[in-house]
């Protein structure tokens, strides 16, 4: 069974200030998919990446970053000088393929509120 | 190009009636998921449909739950009797299939709240 863990429930960081949410997962499977998505107060959720376990490089978008690392099994994401307009919940998710080539569900971690203050 | 969308935004009923919410993937996703958030606990997976088959809906909690996906265009999601346990959340996802380059990642909808007293 698959199961994401992001252990931070809230945080609480002032503007401009770097802050890094942490997500770690179990799986059996060798070919798997990690996903972080965003949920602003609007209530939507929106993706924010995929990483492949097959591609350990770190990635960088912007103000963002994601670090992933197999050994540790976690893959954690950094926002960079946050602003308010990052405040939101985050959610860290895992999923893979079925045979299909269609994706199957995706596990959710519990989310972590960021609120950012100016 | 038009992203999920999902009717209604929001519905309040009472214990015993029903309610029925619907979701329109994006235009050419094979793949529907219907997932939901009850009040401080996790995003939990219901069903998923690969055009208009069930083919996967060890999610759902019981048969008063009731998923349809009829020409494998938009998917209803029918809840009948609704109980006080049944508010939350609802998502929608959708996503491609076969060899398109975003297999992999399901795209959401904004969520119908439901609430139920």
């Amino acid at each position: 069974a698959q199961k994401v863990t992001q252990a931070q429930t809230e945080i609480s960081v002032v503007e401009k200030e770097d802050v890094t949410l942490d997500c770690v997962y179990e799986t059996r499977d060798t070919t798997y998919y990690l996903f972080w998505y965003k949920q602003p107060p609007s209530g939507e959720l929106v993706f924010l990446i995929r990483r492949n376990s097959f591609d350990e490089q770190n990635e960088i978008s912007g103000r963002y970053s994601w670090n992933f690392q197999k050994s540790t099994s976690s893959f954690n994401f950094t926002i960079t000088a946050s602003q308010v307009v990052d405040s939101a919940v985050y959610f860290c998710a895992l999923s893979d393929l079925i045979s299909s080539g269609s994706a199957r569900q995706l596990t959710f971690g519990s989310g972590t509120q960021l609120t950012v203050l100016p | 190009e038009a992203g999920v969308t999902q009717f209604p935004s929001h519905s309040v009923i009472e214990k015993g009636q029903t309610v029925t919410l619907r979701c329109d993937p994006i235009s050419g996703h094979d793949n529907l998921y219907w997932y939901r958030r009850v009040m401080g606990k996790e995003i939990k997976f219901l069903l998923h449909f690969v055009k208009e088959s069930k083919q996967d809906e060890s999610g759902m909690p019981n048969n008063r739950f009731l998923a349809e996906r009829t020409g494998g265009t938009y998917s209803t999601l029918k809840v009948q009797p609704a109980e006080l346990e049944d508010s939350g959340v609802y998502f929608c996802a959708s996503s491609p299939q076969g060899t398109s380059g975003n297999k992999e990642t399901q795209y959401f909808g904004p969520g119908t709240r439901l609430l139920v007293l």
